[in-house]
């Protein structure tokens, strides 16, 4: 069973449009993340969230937003596409906030053209 | 701020050898967390072992061991019996155990596994 999984794997679009990167873990975690991996394999948090708190990093455009519907779940939505935001999108899940490891998703490829 | 430097871009290892990829990290925290995590074609990223800076014993999960050595900000990971299916990328992260949303990756090592 897969423990943290993402929908789509493969997200090719034009710029200017909107989408959405699904995320879903079963671990019963608390907490989950969303990173973004540029080409040359450069791995930065987004956000990270739990039912309490919502954390984003400073960097990370408006033009990006997590929603979570219930705890299972942590969707990206990405405004306004642009060419930089190419890169593959991983979620991933963790049972406590700072102490416990995390579990990554499969990633998202996604490629604005 | 807290950086993590992984300075072999690549390695090669002979199936059946030891192999061991370089991490360093930089931080002015006295407690935080550290990972080797794998990621092989298939792009899931994989934790693979985990070491608590607070304990002086070094991690060790069956075939991988880390050499944590905090004074140095070292973190190596050892793969013993390297296996066709170690091939993959192989980062090593930081976490910081007081900022929640403080994860650093290093560069990454690709480590190629030959027959």
């Amino acid at each position: 069973d897969t423990a943290v999984s993402q929908t789509p794997k493969y997200l090719v679009t034009q710029m200017g449009n909107d989408k959405s990167i699904k995320c879903e873990q079963n671990l019963g975690h608390d907490t989950m993340y969303w990173y973004k991996q540029d080409s040359k394999k450069f791995l930065k948090i987004m956000f990270s969230y739990n039912n309490k708190e919502l954390i984003i990093n400073e960097t990370v455009p408006n033009r990006f937003s997590p929603k979570s519907p219930d705890k299972a779940h942590l969707n990206l939505h990405i405004n306004s596409l642009e060419l930089g935001d190419s890169a593959v999108y991983f979620c991933a899940s963790s049972q406590d906030t700072f102490l416990d490891t995390q579990y990554f998703g499969p990633g998202t490829r996604l490629t604005v053209l | 701020a807290q950086t993590v430097t992984q300075s072999q871009p690549e390695m090669s290892v002979q199936e059946a050898e030891t192999v061991t990829l370089s991490c360093t990290y930089d931080t002015s925290e006295s407690d935080y967390y550290l990972f080797w995590y794998k990621q092989p074609p298939s792009r899931q990223m994989i934790l693979v072992i985990r070491q608590e800076a607070y304990k002086q014993q070094n991690a060790t999960e069956n075939r991988f061991s880390v050499n944590f050595q905090k004074a140095a900000k070292s973190f190596s990971l050892k793969i013993s019996d390297s296996q066709l299916g170690d091939a993959a990328m192989y980062f090593c992260a930081y976490r910081s155990a007081i900022r929640n949303n403080d994860m650093r990756f290093g560069a990454g090592t690709r480590l190629t596994v030959k027959p």
